[in-house]
């Protein structure tokens, strides 16, 4: 099934460092979800955007919608343990329609 | 608030067995997707079903079936089990027409 491209696939980071991803789509999307999935555990949804070029903070989350709408990119300031997890972009063409995932970006903090 | 609830949370079955899964979503809610989730990938959908018809269906097999009931609620089917149905299998829900949705903490299915 369609898959979006996310990028980076993992990343090691430092407690206290800046986190950026992004997630690209040969297909125009009207919603951008971004969810966190820890082991065992259904993803939790962090950030919704639904305007291109619409920026959008959840604490330390920052997300942006693409103004060409193929794409979205998600920031995690000043980084915690907790912060560890796999992060999903997912992307929707409308209300109905279904979720299309990337394939995560696996995160891990190095305290 | 409750929120989605899938039962069981684990399952274990043998090829050419049949299961069923089920997902009660967050009250309020009557869409409800199924997703399956294999290891290393992101969600893959399966079907979506509001006010009790099929409103969507991913390129799955016909040995995957699911319906929606009156309350809302919703069971995933799964005939003939492979080895390659294993995987974590989601429920989300929202409100119909709404872009937000919300997933339950998903079935480990394990065929062997």
């Amino acid at each position: 099934g369609q898959q979006l491209n996310q990028s980076p696939q993992s990343m090691f980071i430092q407690e206290g460092e800046d986190v950026s991803m992004n997630c690209t789509s040969s297909s125009i999307f009207n919603t951008w979800l971004w969810y966190k999935q820890d082991p065992g555990e259904g993803p939790v949804l962090l950030i919704a955007l639904y305007k291109a070029g619409e920026l959008t903070s959840n604490g330390r989350l920052t997300a942006q919608f693409g103004i060409t709408r193929k794409d979205s990119f998600l920031n995690i300031s000043a980084s915690i343990p907790s912060d560890v997890g796999i992060y999903f972009c997912a992307g929707r063409s409308s209300g109905n329609t279904p979720l299309v995932f990337g394939k995560g970006t696996r995160l891990s903090v190095i305290a | 608030d409750a929120g989605v609830t899938q039962s069981p949370t684990h399952l274990i079955k043998t090829r050419g067995q049949q299961v069923t899964l089920r997902c009660s979503p967050i009250s309020g809610h009557k869409s409800v997707s199924w997703y399956q989730q294999v290891l290393g990938q992101g969600p893959q959908f399966i079907f979506q079903y509001y006010e009790k018809e099929e409103r969507g269906r991913g390129n799955f097999p016909d040995r995957f079936s699911a319906r929606q009931f009156p309350n809302y609620s919703s069971e995933l089917n799964v005939n003939a089990l492979l080895l390659g149905d294993s995987a974590l299998y989601l429920c989300a829900s929202s409100v119909v027409g709404e872009s937000e949705a919300f997933f339950g903490q998903g079935t480990r299915l394990t065929v062997v």
